[in-house]
């Protein structure tokens, strides 16, 4: 069993819809979650990071995370075509450890 | 400032070949990280360095190896390349708080 389970999809939503993207871990000692965005061809780039579990709010995004469950989500909010992209969760054990644990990410198409 | 570089974007090898990559990070990262990604895997960690020191590693064999530089570039190799090794390498460079990724190398093995 993976460490980082993450649905693949392809998961294809209507343009202005609330998308839900969603991990689940088993290695208790991750203390630091981040979402990464991969468009094609391109290296993926930092969403959001948080380290405690709750909710965390940037613009349309936000991060949750339920450390009791071992579950992350990211939400996309009035989601846009230029969001469609794979998302990718990352985990690691403390801040600052290059040693990122990834899911294998989320195909989205946002269809406008 | 300018991103994170990796040459060559693709590149075509045949098995038991070796292949070195090469990554540039930001100006002033220190630290350098490389990760393989494949559609069945997803990103896998390989290596970090840090001021020219191996700091942390994945689990991956010893085919697998790295270097830094004094002026922080950074160099992966992999020896006797199996079909397996086909993947995008990634190089990131990171700040205090984020980790910043190149567009990668993707390498077919035939």
């Amino acid at each position: 069993q993976k460490e980082v389970e993450q649905d693949p999809g392809p998961l294809s939503v209507p343009e202005g819809a609330i998308v839900s993207l969603n991990c689940t871990y088993s290695n208790s000692a991750f203390q630091y979650f981040m979402w990464y965005r991969q468009y094609s061809r391109k290296g993926p780039e930092l969403l959001m990071y948080t380290y405690s579990s709750g909710n965390k709010e940037d613009g349309r995004f936000t991060a949750q995370v339920d450390k009791s469950s071992k579950y992350i989500s990211l939400f996309i909010r009035d989601s846009q075509p230029s969001d469609s992209a794979t998302y990718l969760c990352a985990m690691s054990d403390a801040f600052g450890n290059e040693k990122l644990t990834f899911g294998t990410g989320t195909r989205l198409t946002i269809i406008p | 400032k300018a991103g994170v570089t990796q040459t060559p974007r693709y590149l075509i090898k045949t098995r038991g070949q070796q292949v070195t990559l090469s990554c540039s990070p930001i100006s002033g990262h220190r630290s350098v990280s490389w990760y393989q990604q494949t559609p069945g895997q997803g990103l896998q960690f390989l290596f970090e360095y840090f001021s020219e020191t191996q700091r942390n590693k994945g689990n991956f064999p010893g085919r697998f190896s790295g270097r830094q530089f004094s002026n922080s570039r950074s160099e992966m190799n992999v020896s006797t390349l199996e079909l397996g090794d086909s993947a995008l390498y990634l190089c990131a460079s990171r700040d205090q708080e984020t980790q910043y990724f190149g567009p990668g190398t993707r390498l077919l093995v035939l």
